[in-house]
């Protein structure tokens, strides 16, 4: 699976908008970026995935270059509940005979502010 | 979405004694299991993979005889930390693939915090 890059933390104010970037400059063609925050003591939850277009869903947007080799995550008026550590993970799709598991990184430590 | 639920949430046990971590997938069949170890400020690291009916699958330098897991049925895997040492003391949290279909995400329990004096 690809590694990624990402800011060790970030702030945003609440009611803004949080755009968490992601490097992933060795991203396989058939690699997808999957989003996944983890809340303070409790498991991981996922978000979004994404290929190559971008993705909207009821908790956020996935922008992801042309090239692939970055993508965004947006949370568009993100509240005091979105305060979590958000990890970006690149890997193929859970199909087939594969493996399923997911290599979880640091992550973004995002910190909202009142 | 799928619901994960993992039991108890948090246990505190003395050195020496056996804890078992139940994880149940309440409305879909996982065939596959996966337990994490996460230390406090650290990330997740992936301890072992379990699939139903077979031996699960452990990752370097995790003892199987330390932890133990079991996968009997398609709804719930259990982790037994035996003889446990304060050294074990750390958040574990399983996560399970839904059975049927193309599933494009993993489904979390919500993690147990295991305190060992």
């Amino acid at each position: 699976d690809a590694k990624t890059t990402q800011p060790t933390s970030m702030d945003c104010a609440e009611g803004r908008a949080a755009n968490l970037p992601c490097n992933h400059s060795t991203i396989s063609g058939n690699e997808y970026v999957y989003w996944y925050r983890q809340i303070h003591s409790q498991g991981p939850q996922y978000i979004i995935h994404g290929l190559k277009n971008n993705e909207t869903n009821e908790m956020a947007s996935l922008i992801i270059t042309e090239d692939r080799k970055s993508s965004t995550l947006i949370l568009p008026h993100a509240t005091l509940r979105d305060t979590a550590v958000y990890y970006c993970i690149v890997r193929v799709p859970f199909t087939g005979a594969g493996s399923y598991q997911l290599t979880f990184g640091k992550g973004t430590k995002l910190s909202v502010i009142p | 979405g799928a619901v994960v639920s993992q039991h108890p949430s948090r246990v505190i046990c003395k050195s020496g004694t056996s804890v078992k971590i139940e994880c149940r997938s309440l409305d879909f069949q996982a065939t596959t299991m996966f337990w994490y170890r996460q230390f406090p400020k650290q990330s997740l690291m992936l301890m072992a993979t379990s699939n139903e009916g077979s031996k699960a699958t452990y990752e370097q330098g995790v003892e199987k005889d330390k932890f133990l897991i079991n996968h009997a049925s398609l709804t719930l895997s259990t982790l037994t930390v035996t003889s446990a040492h304060p050294e074990d003391s750390s958040f574990y949290i399983c996560s399970a693939r839904p059975f049927r279909g193309v599933q494009e995400k993993l489904f979390f329990g919500s993690g147990t915090q295991l305190s060992v004096l």
